[in-house]
């Protein structure tokens, strides 16, 4: 496997349901991101772990649950989602987690929630 | 309220001619930009970026020019190709406060050959 990889590729979930995303990444990167994309919204990021620790959590909901077991790991746990939480959600690492750091993403994670 | 803005949902451009995709931005604490391209079932792929201390920056077929007092930057491909047909997302950051990219809504590109 190359560059980021994420599981599964698609997702249903009831709104009871209780499931996890998954990525990796091969590229030896320190810091690991998850994004949403709604339609026709942009990118909104989540969540940033730099060195396996939280620095950045946008307001994000407490039913959305991280977790990075190491750089190379991150995982986004699902529980009581709502169907407004339907999207596209990414993966990302970079190098570092500076301002300039390119960002290589995965292909991204389609959830429906009914 | 969207801090990085792509006005023009989608483009098309005949093959061999130039595209032109266009982004506007609102914090003027932004000082590096990229551009990110994505194929349908893909994530967005890197593409070129350009620091505020540069107007341009070229990379083979692909230019960004950063207009800093009209807040604006675009991307030309020249010459466009049907392989260029993509959706494009422009990204700003405030280069030392982390790693944090503000993103427009994409425009989708079609190049028709």
């Amino acid at each position: 496997e190359t560059g980021v990889t994420q599981t599964p590729r698609h997702l249903v979930m009831g709104m009871t349901n209780k499931k996890s995303l998954k990525c990796e990444q091969h590229l030896g990167h320190n810091a690991m991101y998850w994004y949403k994309q709604s339609a026709k919204k942009p990118l909104e990021l989540m969540f940033v772990y730099n060195f396996k620790e939280q620095t950045e959590n946008n307001s994000v909901p407490s039913r959305f649950s991280p977790e990075c077991p190491n750089s190379s790991h991150l995982f986004l746990h699902l529980h009581t989602l709502q169907p407004e939480d339907s999207a596209l959600y990414l993966c990302a690492s970079s190098q570092g987690a500076s301002g300039v750091e390119t960002q290589y993403f995965g292909p991204g994670t389609r959830l429906l929630v009914l | 309220d969207q801090q990085v803005k792509q006005n023009s949902p989608s483009l098309s451009v005949q093959e061999g001619r130039i595209s032109i995709l266009n982004c506007d931005y609102t914090n003027s604490m932004f000082d590096y930009f990229l551009w990110y391209k994505k194929y349908p079932a893909e994530g967005p792929t890197f593409l070129i970026s350009i620091s505020s201390i540069k107007d341009k920056n070229e990379d083979g077929r692909f230019t960004v020019f950063l207009n800093k007092s009209a807040k604006h930057l675009s991307l030309h491909i020249v010459p466009s190709q049907p392989g260029d047909s993509a959706v494009y997302f422009c990204a700003a950051s405030v280069s030392n406060t982390g790693n944090q990219f503000y993103f427009g809504t994409g425009t989708s590109l079609t190049v028709i050959p």
